[in-house]
């Protein structure tokens, strides 16, 4: 069975931009998550989705956002991009509230 | 929100030795997952215990939910144990948000 597949795995983007980054969950598994990881804040929950819903946010400001679609696949978004939200990106699925399993993740860089 | 708290948060050892990872959190969670990120950054699986004892090899869990801890035993350690191990227990019953300590770095040194 294939993992958790993340695209694309590094981006270099410059501020005021936006990205968009996508997650393809395991076979059969209806939940993703994202976090995003840096060295000051350590792993962070961003938002959870189920069935194309959000279900449970993060503490994180509006220029955050995702979608998942009917395949169960996952993107989310950044807009106006500053220089801290220079992180790795991680996404998890799962198939019910139980393990989650992770992607690679996605390392952007903002200069 | 719960609170996840990892010792110790830097550990060096010598090839072969032994350690525990400790993990303490703040509010009863009904289920915990241990983490080993790897160089890449990726987090790979290594226990999901939400209470008892689990083994893998040379790696044991064990979670006392009610007494809000967890444990990670690593026993004949070799340099591909080092990185940083995770602990991360769930918020709430039914949910799928993991809430992560800032993790133990493990370093095996040869």
């Amino acid at each position: 069975k294939a993992g958790v597949t993340q695209t694309p795995r590094y981006l270099i983007k410059t501020r005021g931009q936006q990205v968009t980054l996508s997650c393809s969950p395991i076979s059969g598994h209806r939940s993703v998550s994202w976090y995003q990881q840096t060295p000051g804040q350590g792993l962070q929950f961003l938002f959870e989705y189920f069935s194309e819903t959000q279900r449970n946010k993060g503490n994180f400001p509006g220029r955050f956002s995702g979608r998942q679609f009917s395949n169960s696949r996952s993107e989310m978004n950044v807009s106006t991009l500053e220089l801290g939200d220079s992180a790795l990106y991680l996404c998890a699925s799962s198939f019910t509230a139980n393990e989650q399993f992770f992607g690679p993740g996605t390392r952007l860089t903002v200069l | 929100g719960i609170q996840v708290e990892q010792s110790p948060p830097d550990l060096i050892l010598q090839e072969g030795a032994n350690s525990t990872l400790r993990c303490n959190f703040s509010d009863s969670v009904n289920n915990l997952q241990w983490f080993h990120q790897n160089p890449w950054g990726q987090l790979i699986n290594l226990f999901y215990i939400p209470s008892g004892t689990k083994q893998n090899g040379r790696l044991s869990a064990t979670t006392v939910a009610t007494e809000r801890y967890s444990l990670l035993y690593i026993s004949s350690s070799q340099t591909t144990d080092s990185g940083v191990y995770f602990c991360a227990p769930y918020s709430g019953a039914g949910s799928y948000q993991l809430t992560f300590g800032k993790g133990t770095k493990l370093s095996v040194i040869p």
